[in-house]
C-alpha cells in the first residue's frame, strides 16, 4: 500500500508570490490534516479536511488555505509568501476523524527568499 | 487539549530499555495519551496510544499512571535506529484528527 505522497519534495519561492502544495493520502483514507514545522515554532497545526469539509483549522493567518477534492487529495495554497514561511509543510491522513493512527508524508520543504 | 511536559534531551545505550517520561497532570477523563515519534528529516510516525490501561504492541509499551496524571514510554531494547524526537500528545479521542505537539524528547540511542 502507498504511503502519503506530497508534491513537490522542496519548492523556492520569492517573498509576494503564492505557492500550492499537493497531499495525496494513503489510498481509502478520507481525511487529511496539515502542519507547518520550523525550528523556532516547531509543529504546529494548520487545517483538517474530511470528506472535503474542512473541519478544524489552526491558528494562522488566511493567507494559510486548502482544500481536498473528492478524490480525497488535498491542497494547501499560501498567497503572499513571507520569509516566515519557509518551513517543512507536512500532511497526514487517516480513515476518519479521531483516527488512532495518523500516517504522515515526507513533506514539502519551502524556501522564500 | 491538555498541556504536555516532556524532559528536552535524553540519552539511552543501545540494546537497553528506554523509558521517556510524560507529565500531562490537566489530562481530562476524555482524553487518550498518544506518542509519536519524527526521525531527522521525516514525517512524524504513530507509535502507541492510551486511554487508562497500560498497552503494548510491536514498537513500545506505554505505561499510564492510575491517576493518569503521568505515562512512560518504553522502547524495550533501543536500537540507533530509534534515534528521534519523541512526542506525547494528549487529545479526546473523537474530535477531529488536530495533533497539538510541543518540544518532545529528543533520544539519541548510542553505541
Amino acid at each position: 500500500k502507498a504511503g502519503v505522497t506530497q508534491t513537490p519534495r522542496y519548492l523556492i519561492k520569492t517573498r509576494g508570490q503564492q505557492v500550492t502544495l499537493s497531499c495525496s493520502p494513503i489510498s481509502g483514507h478520507r481525511s487529511v490534516s496539515w502542519y507547518q514545522q520550523t525550528p523556532g515554532q516547531g509543529l504546529q497545526f494548520l487545517f483538517e479536511y474530511f470528506s472535503e469539509t474542512q473541519r478544524n483549522k489552526g491558528n494562522f493567518p488566511g493567507r494559510f488555505s486548502g482544500r481536498q477534492f473528492s478524490n480525497s487529495r488535498s491542497e494547501m495554497n499560501v498567497s503572499t509568501l513571507e520569509l516566515g514561511d519557509s518551513a517543512l509543510y507536512l500532511c497526514a491522513s487517516s480513515h476518519g476523524g479521531g483516527a488512532r493512527e495518523q500516517y504522515f508524508g515526507p513533506g514539502t520543504r519551502l524556501t522564500v527568499t | 487539549d491538555a498541556k504536555t511536559t516532556q524532559p528536552t534531551s535524553m540519552d539511552c545505550a543501545e540494546g537497553r530499555a528506554a523509558n521517556l517520561p510524560c507529565n500531562h497532570s490537566t489530562i481530562s477523563g476524555n482524553e487518550y495519551v498518544y506518542w509519536y515519534r519524527q526521525i531527522h528529516s521525516q514525517g512524524p510516525q504513530y507509535i502507541i496510544h492510551g486511554l487508562k490501561n497500560n498497552e503494548t504492541n510491536e514498537m513500545a509499551s506505554l505505561i499510564i499512571t492510575e491517576d493518569r496524571k503521568s505515562s512512560t514510554l518504553i522502547l524495550p531494547h533501543a536500537t540507533l535506529r530509534d534515534t528521534a524526537v519523541y512526542y506525547c500528545i494528549v487529545r479526546p479521542h473523537n474530535a477531529g484528527n488536530m495533533l497539538t505537539f510541543g518540544g518532545g524528547t529528543r533520544l539519541m540511542v548510542k553505541p
